[in-house]
C-alpha cells in the first residue's frame, strides 16, 4: 500500500524566503506526482504534475523535483509572498486513486 | 472552458439519512473520482468511474455509491449517514491517456451530519 509523508506538517516564513516543501513515497512503481495547493474549506488546486519519467518541472516561482529511485519529491517556492499561504498537498498516482500525503501548512508572513 | 463543477457546496444532514452530491467534470474528460477530506484524516480515495461504470473503490463501506451518467456527469450517494461521515467531498475528473492522469479537482461539497 502506498504510503506518503509530508515534512514538516507546519512551516512558517517571513516573506521573501525561498522553501523547501518535502514529500515521500514508498511505492516507486507511480504513474505520476501531482503538487497541490488547498485553501482553507475550498478544493484543491493542481500547481505541477511530474510524469514518472521527468525529473522536474517548473512554473513561475515553483519548481517540483522527483526523485523516483529514492521515493522523493521536493516543491521549492522561490521569493514567498503572504499569498502564497495556504496547505500544500502532494499526491502519487497508481494511475486511477491519488494517494496524498498529510500536507504542509504554510503561512508566509509580511 | 469549465473547470469541475459540484453542488451543492453545503448540505446539512440528520444522522441516518441519505446524501446525495453531483459533480460535472471537464469537458472531453471520461473519468470521474470522488475522494474525501475529513477533519485529521487527510484526503481518501473513495470511487472512480469512467465511461459509466465503476472502476475501483477505496476502503469504504457499501453505504457509500454512486454512478455515472452518459453524460460523464456523476452522483455520489451516501445512505444510512453517520456523524463521521461530516466531511469535505471532493470531485476531480480526467481523461484515461495513457500517460497522462492528472486530476482537475472542483470546490468540493461540505456534508454536515448532525
Amino acid at each position: 500500500k502506498q504510503e506518503v509523508t509530508q515534512i514538516p506538517a507546519a512551516l512558517s516564513v517571513p516573506e521573501g524566503e525561498n522553501l523547501v516543501l518535502n514529500c515521500s513515497f514508498t511505492d516507486s512503481a507511480i504513474y505520476n506526482l501531482q503538487w497541490f495547493r488547498q485553501d482553507p474549506g475550498k478544493g484543491l488546486t493542481s500547481l505541477l504534475l511530474i510524469q514518472s519519467s521527468q525529473r522536474e518541472q517548473t512554473s513561475g516561482r515553483l519548481n517540483a523535483s522527483l526523485d523516483k529511485s529514492s521515493g522523493r519529491s521536493t516543491l521549492y517556492i522561490a521569493a514567498s509572498q503572504p499569498g502564497d499561504s495556504a496547505t500544500y498537498l502532494c499526491a502519487v498516482s497508481s494511475g486511477y486513486a491519488l494517494n496524498f500525503g498529510k500536507g504542509t501548512s504554510l503561512l508566509v508572513t509580511p | 472552458e469549465a473547470g469541475v463543477t459540484q453542488s451543492p457546496t453545503h448540505l446539512i444532514k440528520t444522522r441516518g439519512q441519505q446524501a446525495t452530491l453531483r459533480c460535472s467534470p471537464i469537458s472531453g474528460h471520461t473519468s470521474v473520482y470522488w475522494y474525501q477530506q475529513a477533519l485529521g484524516l487527510g484526503l481518501q480515495f473513495l470511487l472512480w468511474y469512467d465511461e459509466g461504470e465503476e472502476r475501483n473503490r477505496g476502503n469504504f463501506p457499501p453505504r457509500f455509491s454512486g454512478r455515472q451518467f452518459p453524460n460523464y456527469s456523476s452522483e455520489l450517494n451516501v445512505n444510512a449517514l453517520e456523524l463521521e461521515d461530516s466531511a469535505l467531498y471532493l470531485c476531480a475528473s480526467s481523461l484515461q491517456v495513457q500517460g497522462n492522469y492528472e486530476q482537475y479537482f472542483g470546490p468540493g461539497t461540505r456534508l454536515t451530519v448532525t
